[in-house]
């Protein structure tokens, strides 16, 4: 059972346009959604994450737009540069942590210059 | 600088070898993981410990062990290499319980059993 759906499986954008990857949730449980940034050759490393409480936060150019009705959030990075060429994952887990972190299957994210 | 520090980046071993995969972290986190990313699949759980001793099962455990016997060492095992295990191994070190935590992530090491 895939508790966290992430589509699409590869996205392919031009420079300074917008890239969005989107996920989906089944288990209601689930209370910190992060989303990791992986460059080949490298482990995952947490970009940007958010709770329910709120149904937004951006970080620069990265911004996680949430639907907690939906049980869907989005990953939305804007001016899209090809430093940004990465596989990225979407996560989530209960109890406020890294415990059992549930993933998506990932979306590699190519930006032509 | 936190560090997560697998053993080995590259692995080649023959199919029905005793495979071990170490795993050492420096920010003396509680929790430590072992993922399996395969292309397509994205990054399963195949075991987790939140203490020394202790340990859980992910989603896919069938063929591994692990083993913890210092905080800051994390040990994959798989008891009898076998060519469907050949992947890219992730370990991950976290705070226990903390809000909003983050997961450190080691570079990876590729396994191939041939």
């Amino acid at each position: 059972q895939q508790q966290v759906k992430q589509s699409p499986q590869s996205l392919i954008v031009q420079k300074g346009g917008i890239s969005i990857i989107n996920c989906a949730y089944e288990n209601t449980a689930f209370d910190y959604f992060p989303w990791y940034q992986q460059f080949p050759g490298k482990g995952p490393a947490l970009l940007i994450a958010i709770r329910p409480d709120v149904s937004e936060k951006k970080e620069g150019r990265f911004t996680i737009s949430f639907n907690k009705s939906a049980k869907q959030f989005s990953l939305h990075i804007m001016d899209s540069q090809p430093g940004d060429s990465a596989t990225y994952f979407c996560a989530a887990s209960y109890q406020g942590g890294s415990e059992k972190l549930v993933f998506g299957k990932g979306t590699k994210l190519t930006v032509n210059p | 600088d936190v560090k997560v520090t697998q053993s080995s980046r590259y692995l080649v071993k023959r199919t029905g070898e005793k495979v071990f995969l170490e795993c050492v972290q420096d920010m003396d986190h509680e929790n430590m993981f072992w993922y399996r990313q395969d292309p397509g699949l994205g990054l399963r759980l195949i075991y987790f410990s939140y203490d020394v001793k202790m340990k859980e099962k992910g989603d896919i455990p069938e063929g591994y062990s692990v083993s913890r016997e210092k905080k800051e060492r994390f040990s994959l095992i798989l008891e009898s290499a076998s060519t469907n295990q050949t992947s890219m191994y992730l370990c991950a070190s976290s705070f226990f319980g903390a809000v909003n935590t983050e997961a450190f992530f080691g570079q990876g090491t590729r396994l191939t059993v041939v």
